[in-house]
């Protein structure tokens, strides 16, 4: 059964710098195909794709927050952390976890999402 | 970067009743590489379809989706009092992924 949990501070103040990690289980990292990604939903408003690391260590980003983020892995751990700098109020939103299923040449798609956790950015 | 369109913004419909959702790229979606979220309030998103028509694990039959190149249909073929949510297309083929603005699927 795969699973996926996030974690981190829901309250952070405009100009810090957000650290959300993804706890995983059922799955290995290592497996090929497999990656862990992040995607956000503002209040009332439609999913925006972050980031996404694969099992070979390969990383995408938005290309409109790229400079933002960055997203790590320790396999060891079933763990996957994006970073996120200079916070603003529009930022505010649910940060989800995700397992991505990528084949032949695409991209991937996710199968599986974890609960969400809703990151408010307010000074 | 591909542009998903989604329509209609809203969908007023009744049980029973059958539903067809749009998804328009912007650019030729790569090998159909198109999945359908369904969402309902508070809860993350479902998978629905990948490969444009693969219906995901447990999904049920009345859920089917169709199209290639820029065009994409999700259709519920009957309705079911749980289907009335927001769906949302996204394309997987080339970088980034992105997502529609999704259709809000509403009881008439």
């Amino acid at each position: 059964q795969i699973t996926l949990k996030e974690s981190g501070p829901t309250l952070v103040k405009p100009t810090q710098t957000l650290t959300l990690t993804c706890t995983f289980s059922g799955f290995s990292l290592s497996t090929s195909g497999v990656g862990v990604g992040w995607i956000r939903q503002p209040p009332g408003k439609a999913l925006e794709w972050l980031a996404l690391i694969y099992w070979d260590g390969d990383k995408r980003y938005s290309p409109s927050l790229k400079s933002r983020l960055a997203i790590t892995k320790d396999t060891s751990k079933n763990q996957v952390v994006l970073i996120m700098t200079n916070m603003d109020p529009v930022d505010t939103a649910t940060y989800y976890c995700s397992h991505t299923w990528s084949y032949y040449d695409s991209s991937g798609y996710v199968d599986y999402w974890g609960q969400g956790t809703l990151v408010t950015v307010s000074s | 970067e591909i542009v998903l369109t989604q329509s209609p913004g809203t969908l007023s419909l009744s049980p029973g009743e059958r539903a067809t959702l749009s998804c328009r790229a912007s650019q030729s979606v790569s090998s159909s590489y198109l999945a359908w979220y369904q969402q309902k309030p508070g809860q993350a998103p479902r998978l629905l379809i990948y490969g444009a028509s693969s219906r995901a694990t447990s999904i049920p039959d009345r859920f089917s989706g169709s199209g290639s190149g820029t065009d994409f249909t999700l259709t519920i073929s009957r309705l079911e009092p749980e289907d009335f949510a927001v769906y949302y297309c996204q394309q997987y083929g080339s970088s980034p992924i992105t997502f529609g603005q999704g259709t809000r699927l509403e009881i008439k």
